[in-house]
């Protein structure tokens, strides 16, 4: 799982299997946002669930929040190849800046 | 769909230049950031600017760096006098409102050499 002193993961899974990955975060949060990144590219925002929220969907991904425990997951369903990219979280403690983990690779394999 | 720009995609410079990184953020979001990523290493906060001032800012963001928003549409992150350990990519993002999504451009990669 990422959280801030944490390597990152990596995970590879055949194209069509489902991807979790785990974020942890350390005080209470505003909200915790995730975000994809393919190699060396931008920073693409996926979802965003706020404080009082315990999951959100949006198409193929689903994210839970889990502030007792202080941690986020983000499944990806069905995935595809062009799934393949880091994926981050990251949490706005109320400052209006954002923390972000060290990231999870995941590689879809055809 | 409205989307955060960035220019250069690439800049190299030398050594105690100045370097100015550009971003126009998606035009009606009125808070505005800039991030960093070193190569291998977790995005980093820099900087969040509102209503033309500095909102926040990390312990990164020495006397080396200024943000300006010079006119209505870009915004500007300048280093004074670039230094081997600013190489990275370079991040703007927007927001509507405080607390809401962050919308990241596709980022600047500054290479000190």
């Amino acid at each position: 799982s990422q959280q801030g002193e944490e390597d990152p993961q990596a995970l590879s899974i055949q194209e069509g299997e489902n991807a979790t990955m785990n974020c942890s975060y350390k005080t209470s949060i505003n909200n915790l946002q995730w975000y994809r990144q393919n190699s060396g590219r931008g920073l693409v925002h996926l979802i965003l669930i706020r404080s009082n929220e315990r999951e959100k969907h949006s198409g193929r991904l689903r994210v839970t929040l889990d502030t007792s425990k202080k941690s986020s997951s983000l499944l990806i369903t069905a995935s595809r190849a062009a799934d393949t990219a880091s994926y981050f979280c990251a949490t706005d403690y109320g400052n209006n800046r954002l923390a972000f983990g060290k990231g999870n690779q995941v590689v879809v394999i055809p | 769909e409205p989307e955060v720009t960035q220019t250069p995609s690439h800049q190299v410079t030398q050594m105690g230049q100045e370097v100015i990184l550009r971003c126009v953020p998606i035009s009606n979001h009125l808070y505005f950031y800039w991030y960093r990523q070193i190569l291998g290493q977790k995005v980093e906060f820099l900087v969040s600017f509102y209503n033309n001032e500095i909102s926040e800012k990390s312990e990164i963001f020495d006397d080396q760096f200024s943000v300006e928003r010079p006119d209505g549409s870009n915004f500007t992150l300048k280093i004074r006098s670039t230094k081997l350990e600013d190489s990275a990519m370079y991040f703007c993002a927007s927001s509507g409102t405080p607390g809401n999504e962050q919308f990241f451009g596709p980022g600047t990669r500054l290479t000190v050499l």
